[in-house]
């Protein structure tokens, strides 16, 4: 069973369009979290969430946002996509932040700006 | 500043043996993660590693040195399913976690 979901698998968005990606789990994990990965690299993490608390990167462009209006869910929107954001999306889980626990992977979302 | 090392690419052959080495430089050591990630697919757990020494957990382990900031993964037995890259990945003194690159492995029949 799917633990951390993701959707859509894929998005193609215009350039300059509002896009959101969305994120849900059902482990009833505390924190979640927003990584951006291109083709080749590491994971870069956007944001996370402990619960309610929202943590931005200090590299994050304000351009990316985020909300998380409950526990289960969480969204990524991109407010005026360039060519320079594609990527794919990755959502994670875990149970505790400031701990060793593992993060959980959705299946990401493969972004593409046309 | 904070630093993960792997090699960017290894190739191997079906039933050998191979280890993928990770060097670390970063501001604090709260564990090493391993994790496999399937092109256009999420990364997955592998292993955890916080004290020195090897684990070792089926076909794959992983050894730790924290004097010499350094790891590996080891993976025997190799089969084609195998073929993926395996990502490095160290949670500091915040317990952010610090990612490499990624080491693509590619599995020769």
């Amino acid at each position: 069973d799917a633990m951390v979901i993701q959707n859509p698998r894929y998005q193609v968005t215009q350039f300059g369009k509002p896009v959101t990606l969305s994120c849900s789990q059902t482990l009833n994990h505390n924190v979640m979290y927003w990584y951006q990965q291109k083709s080749s690299q590491a994971p870069k993490l956007l944001f996370h969430y402990y619960d309610k608390d929202f943590n931005n990167e200090a590299d994050t462009p304000d351009n990316f946002q985020s909300r998380r209006p409950n526990t289960s869910f969480c969204f990524l929107d991109i407010r005026s996509p360039g060519l320079g954001d594609a990527a794919m999306y990755l959502c994670a889980t875990s149970r505790e932040r400031g701990g060793t626990d593992t993060q959980y992977f959705g299946p990401g979302t493969r972004l593409t700006v046309l | 500043g904070q630093n993960i090392d792997q090699p960017t690419e290894m190739t191997a052959t079906e039933g050998a043996i191979v280890q993928i080495n990770c060097t670390y430089q970063t501001s604090g050591f709260n564990g090493l993660f391993w994790y496999q990630q399937h092109a256009g697919e999420a990364p997955t757990f592998l292993s955890y590693n916080v004290l020195d020494g090897l684990e070792e957990k089926g076909r794959f382990s992983s050894f730790l040195s924290r004097s010499k900031g350094y790891s590996y993964l080891l993976l025997k037995e190799l089969q084609m399913k195998d073929s993926a890259s395996y990502l490095c990945a160290v949670l500091d003194s915040n317990y952010q976690l610090i990612w490499g690159a990624g080491t693509k492995l590619i599995i020769k029949p």
